[in-house]
């Protein structure tokens, strides 16, 4: 199993650009998460979903929308980049046990 | 929602002494509580949990209690090595309506001077 993959790894972006970051699970995990975690700060959830088709709002959505078109992939979109979303993001899976297994974390800037 | 209060901010400690971490939460209904380790750069790794029916757990150098009574759980880690340098989250977990989330506490940064 490759686990929680997420891409890119690293990317600078101009205020008001769009992007998707990419994850991708192989552990047929229903529960799927993303966090921002910003330089010395906790980890701060920005949406989840329970499964294919169902996604909700966690703590920080604004400035981004995610979808679960299957049980895989749980892509978040940034749209109109700000430089209040410079932050390291890190995507997550949920399995036996309640366990969380974090991805490698994208690290982005927005300038 | 769940919030999680974590303490101290920032902790030294020489090597071989004992580092202790507290978190407090307000959910009463919130029913795991994991410990997370970060080095710098990467990932938050799982070091040790504990659930609600369980009042103590050891894993080598590393304990974690809880006091469901007080809404308190602390990370101990006894034998500090300079390699247990990172920053150390807490976080609480439960249902919440039909969801299950995680919150975490905002992190120590944990210094094991050699």
């Amino acid at each position: 199993n490759a686990g929680v993959t997420q891409t890119p790894k690293f990317r600078i972006l101009k205020i008001g650009q769009s992007m998707t970051l990419q994850c991708a699970q192989d552990m047929n995990h229903n529960y799927m998460y993303w966090y921002r975690q910003d330089p010395g700060m906790g980890l701060k959830l920005i949406y989840y979903s329970v499964g294919a088709g169902i996604t909700d709002k966690g703590e920080v959505p604004n400035g981004y929308n995610v979808s679960r078109s299957t049980t895989e992939d749980f892509p978040l979109r940034l749209e109109l980049a700000a430089p209040s979303q410079t932050s390291v993001y890190f995507c997550a899976s949920m399995g036996a046990g309640n366990t969380i297994y974090f991805g490698e974390g994208s690290w982005l800037t927005v300038v | 929602g769940e919030n999680v209060e974590q303490h101290p901010s920032t902790l030294s400690v020489q090597e071989g002494d004992s580092a202790v971490i507290k978190c407090t939460y307000s959910d009463s209904a919130s029913n795991y509580f994991p410990w997370y380790k970060q080095e710098l750069g990467k990932r938050p790794q799982l070091i040790i949990d504990i659930r609600s029916n369980v009042g103590e757990k050891k894993d080598q150098r590393i304990a974690v209690t809880l006091n469901k009574t007080a809404k308190h759980f602390s990370l101990h880690i006894t034998e500090t090595q300079p390699e247990d340098s990172a920053v150390y989250f807490c976080a609480a977990s439960g249902m919440e309506g039909s969801n299950y989330k995680l919150t975490f506490g905002k992190g120590t940064l944990l210094t094991v001077n050699p």
